[in-house]
């Protein structure tokens, strides 16, 4: 059964920053292309970015939005994915998930709620 | 760069068809066959049902399709149903190497 689990949600300031993890299981994690996708409370969904396998040297790319602020890496010994989140905004606060690009994007998981509020 | 364009809403009663645009330009929707939908219930992970313009995945029900036409995609559901009731988004990739999301519609089911 394919899962994606991610975790790291939570409450954070303004400029704080905050890490979600996406744990991966049922499919092979290391050839996959990993996707961030995010939806603010009664908005639609916002692709934020990707990171590739190692086979694309783990390219990274970002939507304007959060370039320059968001991280993406992963460790595919631990089949996990990675969002580093800095000088967090209150217009981030949404719930994250993280998606496998394959046929479309074809696997969710079930999404991580993050609050950026002082 | 601004999203796909989406009606907000849509509804039909159960048994009728409804169809569903996303307008985007030569550089996204119309310059790529990577076009996909995605339904998504309140609460719970989007679902893909269709990816590259027209091809369902398994298990999708065969109720739904999709197509494009110029900068245009459309999605269709035939024989309504009361769990078809969702949002759904279309995607595309662009010429930036980013994925474009539309801005959702809500489908009511009478």
């Amino acid at each position: 059964e394919v899962q994606l689990v991610e975790s790291g949600g939570g409450l954070v300031q303004p400029g704080g920053s905050l890490k979600l993890s996406c744990a991966a299981s049922g499919f092979t994690f290391s050839a996959s292309t990993m996707h961030w996708v995010r939806q603010a409370s009664g908005k639609g969904l916002e692709w934020i970015g990707r990171i590739r396998n190692k086979g694309n040297n783990y390219a990274t790319t970002y939507s304007a939005a959060v370039k320059g602020r968001f991280t993406f890496s992963r460790d595919d010994s631990k089949n996990t994915a990675y969002l580093q989140m800095n000088s967090l905004k209150s217009e981030d606060t949404a719930v994250y998930y993280c998606t496998r690009g394959g046929d479309g994007l074809d696997y969710w998981g079930q999404g991580a709620l993050v609050t950026v509020s002082s | 760069q601004s999203a796909l364009t989406q009606p907000a809403s849509v509804s039909g009663s159960p048994g009728q068809s409804i169809t569903i645009s996303c307008t985007g330009t030569s550089s996204d929707v119309g310059g790529y066959k990577y076009v996909s939908w995605y339904q998504h219930h309140p609460g719970k992970a989007p679902k893909v049902m269709i990816y590259e313009v027209s091809n369902r995945p398994s298990g999708v029900s065969n109720r739904f399709s999709g197509s494009k036409s110029g900068n245009t995609a459309s999605l269709t559901i035939s024989g309504l149903q009361a769990e078809d009731e969702a949002d759904y988004y279309c995607a595309s990739y662009t010429s930036s190497d980013t994925v474009l999301f539309g801005g959702g519609t809500k489908l009511t089911v009478l």
